[in-house]
């Protein structure tokens, strides 16, 4: 497989429900991300990754929880969500996330996961 | 903060021209990216500026002024298949993280 890779693509789940989403890059990248893609809005960026380890976490609520057990790989463990979180999450990964103008922060996109919160 | 704004809608005849606004106010700057966005699918990379100037790329083009905090997508010879959504990021020195624009959606018809 090569690019990035998201899992489930869809998700329908109750407010008292506990799921995950998983997202696996096979591009050598250090960095990953978490994105939120809701109707009318623009992505909006949750959480972010280097060489595992949070660099990057913009006041998302605790229902939202992240894990990067390697370079590779990327959850967003999900708890008592509300129907407001009902939205499209994409992972993204990029050559590194230090900056530097040199182009190495282009993103690569999964798929995205569809979640559904009834 | 970073402010980012694009129009919300745009509508161009296929074998047209188009050119697709972005400005933005930011402290930190660190490049501007275009992506495309199809619907139901993954945001696509298009194009990087960190530099003014304009950056060519087959039949689009990307164009950076620094000192105006503004940007623009070309796109020449338009194509049905280029209907999707353009998203402006802005790329920022903290966390080298980006942050997006709304993004337009541009609908090319016969």
């Amino acid at each position: 497989e090569t690019g990035v890779t998201q899992t489930p693509r869809h998700l329908v789940m109750g407010m008292t429900n506990k799921k995950s989403l998983k997202c696996e890059q096979h591009l050598g990248h250090n960095a990953m991300y978490w994105y939120k893609q809701s109707a009318k809005k623009p992505l909006e960026l949750m959480f972010v990754y280097s060489l595992e380890e949070r660099v990057e976490n913009n006041s998302v609520p605790s229902r939202f929880s992240p894990e990067c057990p390697n370079s590779s790989h990327l959850f967003l463990h999900l708890h008592t969500l509300q129907p407001e979180d009902s939205a499209l999450y994409l992972c993204a990964s990029s050559q590194d996330s230090a900056g530097g103008g040199s182009g190495a922060n282009v993103l690569t996109f999964g798929a995205g996961s569809r979640l559904t919160v009834l | 903060g970073q402010n980012i704004d694009q129009p919300t809608e745009m509508t161009a005849t296929e074998g047209a021209i188009v050119q697709i606004n972005c400005t933005y106010q930011t402290s930190g700057f660190n490049g501007l990216f275009w992506y495309q966005q199809h619907a139901g699918e993954a945001p696509t990379f298009l194009s990087y500026n960190v530099l003014d100037g304009l950056e060519e790329k087959g039949r689009f083009s990307s164009f950076l002024s620094r000192s105006k905090g503004y940007s623009y997508l070309l796109l020449k010879e338009l194509q049905m298949k280029d209907s999707a959504s353009y998203l402006c990021a802005v790329d920022n020195t903290n966390a080298g993280k980006s942050t997006f624009g709304d993004g337009t959606t541009l609908t090319v018809k016969p």
